[in-house]
């Protein structure tokens, strides 16, 4: 099985629906990400926690909301979906006691469209 | 300025040739970089990090670090068709990974 898993893989959604996407990991780390990746834009960071309690933004994050549920669930909202957000969104995990030594471990990936 | 510039246009490369990418990067406190592997439609998978200057060799790749330039690179020797993917460099600084548009190698069999 998958060490990181991401649900749904693709989803279709129309403008102004709120929509949710889960991230779940068996790995055992404390610190996870979700990136939205774009043609021509790479990945950015949307929001990033570093255990249950802790929830920071990234540098993309108006629009979206997070919530840490367990240590091995992160799940990414999108409050009111509008056409921008059409993108591929990718969970990540990372674990250890050097944070900037830390492998990040990407989940499949979300392709969303939003019509 | 984006925090970690990749500039380069797709790379092709013939199979067995040296496949050489670039990076650069504008946060002097990065302390870690990672060069990571990506195939299209897939997940980015890591194949190399660098914490220090100078050169780190892990098979048939090989990355360079020089922190006073600010920069740092990947090298892929004897070249395969299973090579082909677009490569993303990234850099580790205020407890954040930033990661650079990419760079799509393509191996000419």
């Amino acid at each position: 099985d998958a060490d990181v898993t991401q649900t749904p893989r693709n989803r279709i959604t129309k403008t102004g629906k709120r929509i949710m996407l889960e991230c779940s990991q068996t790995k055992g780390h404390d610190r996870m990400y979700w990136y939205r990746q774009d043609p021509g834009l790479g990945l950015r960071l949307i929001y990033y926690s570093f255990d249950v309690k802790d929830i920071n933004k990234g540098e993309i994050s108006d629009g979206y909301s997070v919530s840490r549920q367990a240590q091995a669930k992160f799940s990414l909202s999108l409050e009111s979906a509008i056409p921008n957000q059409t993108a591929l969104y990718f969970c990540a995990t990372s674990g250890g006691s050097r944070s900037y030594q830390e492998t990040q471990y990407f989940g499949p990936g979300t392709r969303l469209l939003v019509l | 300025q984006k925090e970690v510039e990749q500039n380069s246009g797709p790379l092709s490369v013939p199979e067995g040739a040296i496949a050489s990418l670039n990076c650069t990067y504008s946060d002097r406190g990065s302390q870690s970089f990672f060069w990571y592997r990506q195939y299209s439609g897939k997940s980015p998978e890591l194949i190399m990090s660098i914490y220090s200057n100078g050169d780190k060799e892990d098979g048939r790749f090989t990355a360079q670090l020089n922190k006073a330039s600010q920069y740092v690179s990947l090298l892929i020797r004897d070249s395969q068709p299973s090579d082909s993917a677009t490569y993303l460099c990234a850099a580790y600084g205020n407890n954040r990974l930033a990661f650079g548009k990419g760079n799509q190698v393509v191996v000419i069999p």
